[in-house]
C-alpha cells in the first residue's frame, strides 16, 4: 500500500541523549518534509528535501538535523535533545492527486 | 509566518453550519485544507489554487480570495464525523518545493 511510514511510534528520551527519526514513503515523490505539532502552534516545518542528497532549513530548524541519502527515506536527527523538542513529529510527502500524505506521527517526550 | 485561522474553536449541533477562516500576511500560490482527528495524522481535504480552481473529494467547499491572501472552508449541514481539528495550509509563490506553512488550527465539535 502506497503511504508514508515512521518509527518509532513512541519514544521517551532524557535530556542530552541523541536519537534518529525515520521516514518512508513509497510514493516515489521527490519531496519530503518534517514538521513538529505543539498544542496551539499548529504543524511547524522543521526540514525539508527536494530530492536525494538535498535538505534545506524550515521554519524552526534549531536542534535538528536531516539527511536524504535515499529517495525514499528522510531521517530526522536530535543530536542532544532537550525537554522543549517534547512533540509529535510528523513526516509527509505530496499524495495523489493533491495535497500531502502524512506518517501516522511520532510521539517524543524528554524528560 | 504561520496564516491566522479564526475563530480557534467551534462548536456545533449536528445540521447546522458552520464556516471557518485563514488569512495570510504573505501573496499565496495555494491553500490547502486538513482535517485532524484527535490522534491521528492530517488528512487532506481541499486545494485551491490561484484563478480560483478547486480541487477535493469531500462534499465540503472553500473559497480562496487572492487579492485579499485568505480563504475560508464551508462546512454544511454538519455531521459527527465533521468534528476534528481543522488546518490550512499555505503555499507561497517562489520555488518548486511545494513546501506549505500551516495555521494554528481551528477546533471543530459536532454534538449530536
Amino acid at each position: 500500500n502506497a503511504g508514508v511510514t515512521q518509527t518509532p511510534k513512541f519514544r521517551v528520551l532524557k535530556t542530552g541523549q541523541s536519537m534518529t527519526l525515520l521516514c518512508a514513503q513509497d510514493m516515489n515523490h521527490e519531496y519530503m518534509y518534517w514538521y513538529r505539532q505543539d498544542p496551539g502552534m499548529g504543524l511547524r516545518l522543521i526540514h525539508y528535501s527536494v530530492g536525494e542528497g538535498t535538505t534545506a532549513k524550515g521554519e524552526v530548524p534549531d536542534g535538528y538535523n536531516v539527511s536524504r541519502l535515499k529517495k525514499q527515506n528522510f531521517l530526522l536527527g536530535l543530536e542532544s535533545a532537550a525537554p522543549s523538542q517534547t512533540s509529535v513529529y510528523f513526516c509527509a510527502t505530496p499524495g495523489l492527486p493533491y495535497g500531502y500524505t502524512f506518517g501516522s506521527g511520532t510521539r517524543l517526550t524528554v524528560v | 509566518q504561520q496564516p491566522v485561522q479564526s475563530p480557534q474553536a467551534v462548536i456545533l449541533r449536528e445540521g447546522e453550519d458552520a464556516v471557518i477562516n485563514c488569512s495570510s500576511s504573505k501573496a499565496l500560490y495555494s491553500v490547502h485544507w486538513y482535517r485532524q482527528k484527535h490522534g491521528e495524522a492530517p488528512v487532506f481535504l481541499m486545494i485551491l489554487l490561484k484563478g480560483g480552481e478547486q480541487k477535493g473529494h469531500e462534499k465540503i467547499s472553500a473559497s480562496f480570495n487572492e487579492k485579499k491572501q485568505q480563504s475560508s472552508l464551508y462546512l454544511t449541514a454538519s455531521q459527527l464525523s465533521y468534528s476534528g481539528t481543522y488546518f490550512c495550509g499555505t503555499q507561497g509563490y517562489g520555488g518548486a518545493t511545494n513546501k506549505l506553512i500551516f495555521g494554528t488550527g481551528t477546533l471543530l465539535a459536532v454534538q449530536p
